[in-house]
């Protein structure tokens, strides 16, 4: 089982560049999350799509966009990337949205410059 | 904001010794859940406590909760190598949204 998969691993930008970060899953869930995690912290919630169709801001959403592209795809999109984004985003998703086991992808590392 | 705080932020101990975090809270929870997450990669689901609970076990993993303290421990047993990785507590403050903890990165020396 693939279970949650995010592309790329890895992406370095330049400041002002755009990208957009894509995340699948495979568990028919109906319920999908993108976090961003810095050392020291906690992972803080961005957006999430508690069912296909619906997309609502979580913690931190200034600079970011995101797409729930049918129930598999969730992409966060980074406008005019900022030094301030740099990260490791994760994607999330869970069958329900009621908060309980919440399987994550690997996560990609985002570095602007 | 956050809600959990892990205590102590690291640990090191000998292979085959217990090792317990701690993670405080601060608002009325519906459950608590562990997570841990090795080096490079993504968070894995340990267990989960619903409010009402106050132990649970999962093989070598115990973990309490005091609703009173706001607080909650993960206790590992018998540590591995292989346990070596952060781990972080997650409350649920209201559906879709866990609201997390810095972490313990625990680790587990042979």
């Amino acid at each position: 089982n693939a279970g949650v998969t995010q592309t790329p691993k890895f992406q370095v930008l330049k400041t002002g560049q755009s990208m957009t970060l894509q995340c699948a899953q495979d568990m028919n869930h109906n319920s999908m999350y993108w976090y961003r995690q810095d050392p020291g912290m906690g992972l803080r919630l961005i957006y999430y799509s508690a069912s296909e169709g619906t997309t609502d801001k979580g913690e931190v959403p200034n600079g970011y966009n995101v797409s729930r592209l049918n129930k598999r795809e969730f992409s966060l999109r980074l406008e005019s990337a900022a030094p301030s984004q740099t990260s490791v985003y994760f994607c999330a998703s869970n069958l329900d949205g009621s908060t309980r086991l919440v399987t994550f992808g690997s996560g990609t590392r985002l570095t602007v410059v | 904001s956050q809600q959990g705080e892990e205590d102590p932020q690291a640990l090191s101990i000998q292979e085959g010794e217990n090792a317990t975090m701690n993670c405080s809270y601060k608002t009325s929870i519906n459950n608590l859940q562990w997570y841990r997450q090795n080096s490079g990669r993504g968070l894995v689901h340990l267990i989960l406590i619903r409010s009402n609970e106050r132990e649970k076990h999962s093989g070598r993993l115990r973990v309490t909760l005091d609703t009173s303290k706001k607080s909650s421990s993960l206790l590992i047993t018998a540590s591995r190598a292989a346990d070596t990785a952060s781990y972080f507590c997650a409350t649920d403050t209201s559906n879709y949204q866990l609201i997390w903890g810095a972490g313990t990165k625990l680790i587990i020396k042979p």
